[in-house]
């Protein structure tokens, strides 16, 4: 199993509509992750989570919602999709330490139309 | 403000030889870390290389090495005897202890294999 399962993998959905990207890690790491990459932008932070109990915004949040399910698990909603969320979106977790790895989930490509 | 510039859009090198990618970065915090990815046409993100800034000696990992100059804030990775299966996108990324663990990436650099 990966250490970071995001599901869907591909997903086209309407504008206006709601939609979840679902996030799930084995690591065992407190510290999830949800960034967005867009062409020649590299990947921007728009949420993330230390643990349950602790949610934070990054640079580009609006738009979006997360929630932190489990330690294992962090999923990541568009109340309602526009087009200018079409992008690759990834999850990943981290350790604690500034050298720490992370481990990124194999991506969610989104398209609203 | 953390940041991490990588000013070349795309590079071409022939295959077998080598090639450097560039990156700069800016932190004021003395604890950090810096990363290498490549990202395939695929789309995942695969981590390649890592430095961090205490390390007396530059990382390195097989066919990769992390050319470290602090004083001039940069962390070039180095890729010797390129393979045509190197092509793909390469970001450089920086965790800084003051920030709690999330990662500051570049723009990437595609890079781009021929034989």
């Amino acid at each position: 199993d990966a250490d970071v399962t995001q599901t869907p993998r591909n997903r086209i959905t309407k504008t206006g509509k709601r939609i979840m990207l679902e996030c799930s890690q084995t690591k065992g790491h407190d510290r999830m992750y949800w960034y967005r990459q867009d062409p020649g932008l590299g990947l921007r932070l728009i949420y993330y989570s230390f643990d349950v109990k602790d949610i934070n915004k990054g640079e580009i949040s609006d738009g979006y919602s997360v929630s932190r399910q489990a330690q294992a698990k962090f999923s990541l909603s568009l109340e309602s999709a526009i087009p200018n969320q079409t992008a690759l979106y990834f999850c990943a977790t981290t350790g604690r330490g500034v050298t720490s790895e992370a481990f990124f989930g194999q991506g969610t490509r989104l398209t609203v139309v | 403000a953390q940041k991490i510039t990588q000013t070349q859009p795309g590079m071409f090198v022939q295959e077998k030889e080598a090639v450097t990618l560039d990156c700069t970065y800016d932190t004021s915090d003395p604890s950090y870390g810096l990363f290498w990815y490549k990202q395939p046409s695929s789309g995942e993100m695969i981590f390649l290389i890592y430095q961090g800034s205490y390390d007396q000696q530059n990382a390195t990992e097989g066919r990769y090495s992390l050319n470290f100059q602090k004083a001039r804030k940069s962390a070039n990775l180095v890729i010797s005897a390129s393979q045509l299966g190197d092509s793909a996108m390469y970001f450089c990324a920086m965790r800084v202890r003051s920030t709690l663990g999330r990662l500051y990436f570049g723009r990437g650099t595609q890079l781009t294999v021929w034989p």
